[in-house]
């Protein structure tokens, strides 16, 4: 079945500090999702990419999903510690049943 | 925007009795939800999907007899957990999305379930 694998799974920076996460599908995708999870809390969602080499951007937060739509990424510039919390790339590979398959999560902390 | 609700937000249990769970969409209609199990800083492993009017559908390794899943309206969708075990204590996580809206998948707030 499909695998959606996310890396690095752990990320501490120190305030002010760039931090990228990373998404690759095993398969094409028709969409990538991404959410972000505080700790105690539940996912919530960020953005939907849907356009092969689509990149978007909010605030301080750029998306990116490649020419194969088999990965994507997430950067956010120069890290707040309310960026804290554990970022999910989702992916749908389309189909009639939406279903998303998540990566693992990359947990980010920041040091003020 | 789609907001989700689930409830509750807590509950314990003693092994062996039954816990339900609900989740409504409470501004948009949702032929579709998904019911997501959660561990400790791990990530979401989708459990079913539940269909409105008709069956949910398993994923590999989820036990229908165990998970529950009624879909009965288009604004609600029910999972109970039968004769529940330690090991079943988690947090599960409903989702459904409003595709008029690109809002992508709203989740509710969680259930954390302990049995004891």
């Amino acid at each position: 079945g499909q695998q959606v694998m996310q890396i690095p799974q752990y990320q501490h920076v120190q305030e002010g500090e760039d931090f990228t996460t990373y998404c690759n599908s095993s398969t094409t995708l028709s969409n990538i999702q991404w959410y972000k999870q505080r700790p105690g809390g539940h996912p919530v969602f960020l953005i939907q990419l849907v356009k092969s080499g689509e990149v978007k951007k909010q605030k301080r937060l750029t998306f990116q999903f490649g020419e194969a739509k088999k990965n994507s990424s997430l950067h956010i510039t120069a890290t707040q510690t309310t960026d804290v919390g554990t970022y999910f790339c989702a992916g749908d590979s389309g189909g009639s049943n939406y279903k998303l398959t998540f990566g693992k999560g990359t947990l980010l902390t920041v040091n003020p | 925007g789609a907001v989700v609700s689930q409830h509750p937000s807590r509950v314990i249990c003693k092994s062996g009795t039954s816990v339900k769970i609900e989740c409504r969409s409470l501004d948009f209609q949702a032929t579709t939800m998904f019911w997501y199990r959660q561990f400790p800083k791990q990530s979401l492993m989708l459990m079913a999907t539940s269909n409105e009017g008709s069956k949910a559908t398993y994923e590999q390794g989820v036990e229908k007899d165990k998970f529950l899943i009624n879909h009965a309206s288009l604004t609600l969708s029910t999972l109970t957990v039968t004769s529940a075990h330690p090991e079943d204590s988690s947090f599960y996580i409903c989702s459904a999305s409003d595709y008029r809206l690109n809002y992508g998948y709203t989740f509710g707030s969680g259930t954390r379930l302990t049995v004891v």
